[in-house]
């Protein structure tokens, strides 16, 4: 049982550059998220989904677009990248909880990307 | 709006007790906690629910007042495995969406 996979782990990429990260969790969660960390400001959410097909913004939303094509994949995509996105990008799912609460987080391991 | 934590950092001797503490400035369903270590993804720790509901993870619990808007974490009698930063994550009523604090990095030494 894999749990929550990023792809890549690690990315360098020059300013204008387009790149997709991946995440893909096994455990059939109805939501998925994409967090960014920098120092000193914790994990911020830039997007996320509530099922198949959806998709919503989050805190930091600007520069960062989302797909959820299949329920188990939620793709981040960056179309021009800026240094201003160096960061480390977390993806997370979770099953849901009846009246609202997302219930626990399953993290995936991170995906450091730096922009040159 | 990301929850606010306190302190920002703490160090420890082993055994000694730490409270980190969360607050909101919006209305709040559910509060989590999280900790992670260097280099690691965060790992869940515990959920409480708005009711006053509290949770306890081995010398780790924690309260949740949905009047004041805030949560506490308690670590107690800590050993060197506690080291790392501690997060709160915030859920608004009916949300679907869990707003992370900036964290509070906790060093427990010998």
């Amino acid at each position: 049982n894999a749990g929550v996979t990023q792809t890549p782990k690690f990315r360098v990429l020059k300013t204008g550059q387009s790149m997709t990260l991946l995440c893909a969790q096994d455990m059939n969660h109805e939501y998925m998220y994409w967090y960014r960390q920098d120092p000193g400001m914790g994990l911020r959410l830039i997007h996320y989904s509530v099922g198949e097909g959806t998709t919503a913004k989050g805190e930091v939303p600007d520069g960062y677009n989302v797909s959820r094509l299949k329920k188990q994949n939620f793709l981040l995509g960056l179309e021009s990248a800026a240094p201003s996105q160096t960061s480390v990008y977390f993806c997370a799912s979770a099953h849901g909880r009846p009246r609202g609460d997302t219930g626990e987080l399953f993290f995936g391991e991170g995906s450091r990307l730096t922009v040159l | 709006q990301q929850p606010v934590q306190s302190p920002q950092a703490v160090i420890l001797r082993e055994g000694e007790d730490a409270v980190i503490n969360c607050s909101s400035s919006k209305a709040l369903y559910s509060v989590h906690w999280y900790r992670q270590k260097h280099g690691e993804a965060p790992v869940f720790l515990m959920i409480l629910l708005k009711g006053g509901e509290q949770k306890g993870h081995e010398k780790i619990s924690a309260s949740f007042n949905e009047k004041k808007q805030q949560s506490s974490l308690y670590l107690t009698a800590s050993q060197l495995s506690y080291s790392g930063t501690y997060f709160c994550g915030t859920g608004g009523t009916g949300g679907f969406k869990t707003i992370f604090g900036a964290g509070t990095r906790l060093f427990v030494k010998a």
